[in-house]
C-alpha cells in the first residue's frame, strides 16, 4: 500500500516560535496533500487542501496566517504553525491521495505529529 | 455539508467476540473509507467501499449506498484490534476530495 511519512513525530516548542512538519509520500506521486488536527479524543477535522505547485485552500475557520502550508512538490508537503500558542497544542496528521496506480479516491494518512506548546 | 454519525460510541469485548460497526451517512457518497487508528495515533487504511461488500481477514464490510449505511464486521477479535475505527465520506467525484469524519467507534477488546 500507499506510505506517507511525516516528521517530526513529536515536538515540544515554546510560545511565539514557529514549528514546521513535513509530509512526505515515499512511494507515489500525491497531487493532493491534505492537513488534518485531532484534539484529544475527538475527530478529524480538516484544516487545508494542499494542491502542488498551488496555494493551499483552507477550512473555514482555519486562519491562513498561522497555518502556513507549502507543497513545493509532488511527494512533500509541509506546514508551519507559526507563533505557536498553547491552544495551538493538537494531533496535526497529513494524508495524500494518488490519482495514477492507486484507487483514484482513496487517502492515505501519516503517523501524525504531536505539538506541544508551553 | 454531510453529516456521519457511527455507532456504538463506545464497544468494550472479550478477546474471540465479534461486533459489528455501524456508519450512517446523510447524503449520497461517491467514496467512504474504513480506518483504524491504533494507539499511537497512526490511521490504517481498511477499506475503500463506497459500495458493495469487501472483505480482509477477519475483517469485511459492507455499504448500501442507497440506504446511506455502511457496516464494518470484526470477527474473532484479538486485543490488537483495539483502537478507534473511523468512518469518513465524500460525495465528490472529482477534483480535490474532503473527507468526513464521524465521531469515531472506540473498541476496546481485552483479554
Amino acid at each position: 500500500g500507499a506510505v506517507v511519512s511525516q516528521h517530526p513525530s513529536r515536538v515540544i516548542c515554546k510560545s511565539g516560535t514557529s514549528v514546521k512538519i513535513e509530509c512526505r509520500s515515499l512511494d507515489f506521486q500525491a497531487t493532493t496533500m491534505f492537513w488534518y488536527r485531532q484534539f484529544p479524543k475527538k475527530s478529524l477535522m480538516l484544516m487545508a487542501t494542499s494542491n502542488e505547485g498551488s496555494k493551499a485552500t483552507y477550512e473555514q475557520g482555519v486562519e491562513k496566517d498561522k497555518f502556513l502550508i507549502n507543497h513545493a512538490s509532488l511527494t512533500l508537503s509541509t506546514l508551519t504553525v507559526t507563533s505557536a500558542h498553547p491552544e495551538d497544542s493538537s494531533f496535526y496528521i497529513c494524508s495524500a491521495k494518488s490519482g495514477t496506480s492507486f484507487s483514484y479516491n482513496e487517502q492515505f494518512f501519516g503517523p501524525g505529529t504531536r505539538l506541544t506548546v508551553l | 455539508g454531510i453529516q456521519v454519525e457511527q455507532s456504538p460510541p463506545d464497544l468494550i469485548l472479550q478477546e474471540g467476540a465479534n461486533s459489528t460497526l455501524r456508519c450512517n451517512f446523510s447524503d449520497s457518497v461517491n467514496n467512504l473509507q474504513w480506518f483504524h487508528q491504533n494507539p499511537w495515533g497512526q490511521l490504517i487504511n481498511l477499506f475503500y467501499i463506497p459500495s458493495g461488500t469487501k472483505q480482509n481477514g477477519r475483517l469485511s464490510a459492507t455499504t448500501v449506498a442507497t440506504e446511506r449505511y455502511s457496516l464494518l464486521y470484526i470477527s474473532s477479535s484479538q486485543t490488537t484490534d483495539s483502537g478507534v475505527y473511523f468512518c469518513a465520506v465524500d460525495k465528490r467525484t472529482t477534483g480535490a476530495q474532503k473527507l468526513v469524519f464521524g465521531q469515531g467507534t472506540r473498541l476496546t477488546i481485552n483479554p
